[in-house]
């Protein structure tokens, strides 16, 4: 069965601080792959997705992120964390053909920042 | 710009009531689903639909039921509320293969 790993649940930065949140997954083909964010009492936001093409995606609000096939991975960083950055993050990951994929989210990340 | 927009914000029920959770969107998406956000388990899939009067189960669709009557509407119906319904509700809406957009969510509270 398919699987979203977030090893981390919650991750604590200072402000100006790069980050790294962690997404793991498991499937057999190339799947699309997605990073959500979500403010307080919010719905969730895309912040970028990956179909196919260039492995390191550019995203909104200054996030990047990298699919690596080798390590079934597809990490989200940032090199310069803003207080407002403050949020949960979920990883999302979807396989299937005809446009008829259902995307398995993963528990999510608590990013905490400093100032 | 996409909008999502569900009925209620929040909500407080009490158990044994009937609940109709309601999603519209603007932007002729067939596909819509429906989840729960409870802390520490994530997103987790209720309901779905391909296209109008069309449903499929998700991961947990007991306790719950849909309806699809329209394009642009997907209810969620709680027939009779438990606590433990009580959660985040969010829906979402997509086109195809792309990403999803997502409603501002329901907070149900069964009392």
């Amino acid at each position: 069965a398919q699987s979203v790993t977030q090893p981390d649940i919650h991750i604590t930065v200072s402000e100006g601080a790069s980050l790294e949140l962690r997404c793991n997954y498991s499937y057999g083909a190339t799947p699309y792959l997605f990073w959500y964010v979500q403010s307080p009492g919010q719905g969730l936001q895309l912040l970028l997705k990956y179909f196919s093409g260039d492995t390191l995606v550019q995203g909104i609000k200054g996030f990047e992120a990298e699919f690596k096939r080798s390590q079934s991975s597809f990490n989200l960083r940032k090199p310069s964390v803003h207080w407002s950055d403050a949020a949960e993050y979920f990883c999302a990951v979807g396989e299937g053909s005809g446009g008829s994929y259902i995307p398995t989210f993963g528990r999510g990340t608590s990013l905490i920042v400093h100032p | 710009d996409v909008k999502v927009t569900q009925s209620s914000r929040y909500l407080v029920k009490r158990t044994g009531e009937k609940v109709f959770l309601e999603c519209v969107q603007d932007m002729d998406h067939e596909n819509m689903f429906w989840y729960r956000q409870d802390p520490g388990l994530g997103l987790r899939l209720i309901y779905f639909s391909y296209d109008v009067k069309m449903k499929e189960k998700g991961d947990i669709p007991e306790g719950y039921s849909v309806s699809r009557e329209k394009k642009e509407r997907f209810s969620l119906i709680l027939e009779s509320a438990s606590t433990n319904q009580t959660s985040m509700y969010l829906c979402a809406s997509r086109i195809r293969r792309n990403e999803q957009f997502f409603g501002p969510g329901t907070r149900l509270t069964v009392l």
